[in-house]
């Protein structure tokens, strides 16, 4: 049982190439979530998935798209990276019937945009 | 709006001392309240939660946490710090269904 599992660990991007970070969970969870971590301001969410083939906007979706095709998986893309978007990126999933809602994380991906 | 604010960014105490990391909050109804441990390079753990009941609520790693509604706080407290305790802790409000607030976090230094 691997838990969450993140894809890569770390990235180097130049100003304007894309990405796609990967998440994957075997815990049969149904949310999964996408944050950006940046010193001195917590975790801040990104976008989010109640299910498969559905995606919602968080507190800070601008530049970034997801998509939940498999249950199991959930990716992050950046078509035009920016320096702004150089960041920790967790991912993290939970069931949808818990109260209140633990998350289990991944084990984050560090992005640098130069 | 919803708000997490933890007061201190960093606390520096000495192994087999007390702790207290602070958690103020901002919700409208009942919160769902957490404590989170992040260790260096890796992803956030939660070590306890609050939903409803006995507000003193036990955690891991010999973690507990105390919700008091009328100063809007929840605490984290451990009566004895390791040195592997040293981590950076998130205080975060559930607010309803699924998503989550994190606060900025507490840095823990442990010195010998």
């Amino acid at each position: 049982n691997a838990g969450v599992t993140q894809t890569p660990k770390f990235r180097v991007l130049k100003t304007g190439q894309s990405m796609t970070l990967l998440c994957a969970q075997d815990m049969n969870h149904e949310y999964m979530y996408w944050y950006r971590q940046d010193p001195g301001m917590g975790l801040r969410l990104i976008h989010y998935s109640v299910g498969e083939g559905t995606t919602a906007k968080g507190e800070v979706p601008d530049g970034y798209n997801v998509s939940r095709l498999k249950k199991q998986n959930f990716l992050l893309g950046l078509e035009s990276a920016a320096p702004s978007q150089t960041s920790v990126y967790f991912c993290a999933s939970s069931y949808s019937f818990s109260h209140p809602p633990e998350q289990y994380f991944g084990p984050g991906t560090r992005l640098t945009v130069t | 709006a919803q708000s997490v604010t933890q007061p201190d960014i960093h606390i520096t105490v000495s192994e087999g001392a007390s702790l207290e990391l602070r958690c103020n909050y901002s919700y409208g109804a009942t919160p769902y309240l957490f404590w989170y441990v992040q260790s260096p390079g890796q992803g956030l753990q939660l070590l306890l939660k609050y939903f409803s009941g006995d507000t003193l609520v036990q955690g891991i790693k010999g973690f507990e946490a105390e919700f008091k509604r009328s100063q809007s706080s929840f605490n984290l407290r451990k009566p004895s710090v390791h040195w592997s305790d040293a981590a950076e802790y998130f205080c975060a409000v559930g607010t309803g269904g699924f998503k989550t607030i994190f606060g900025a976090g507490t840095r823990l230094f442990v010195k010998a």
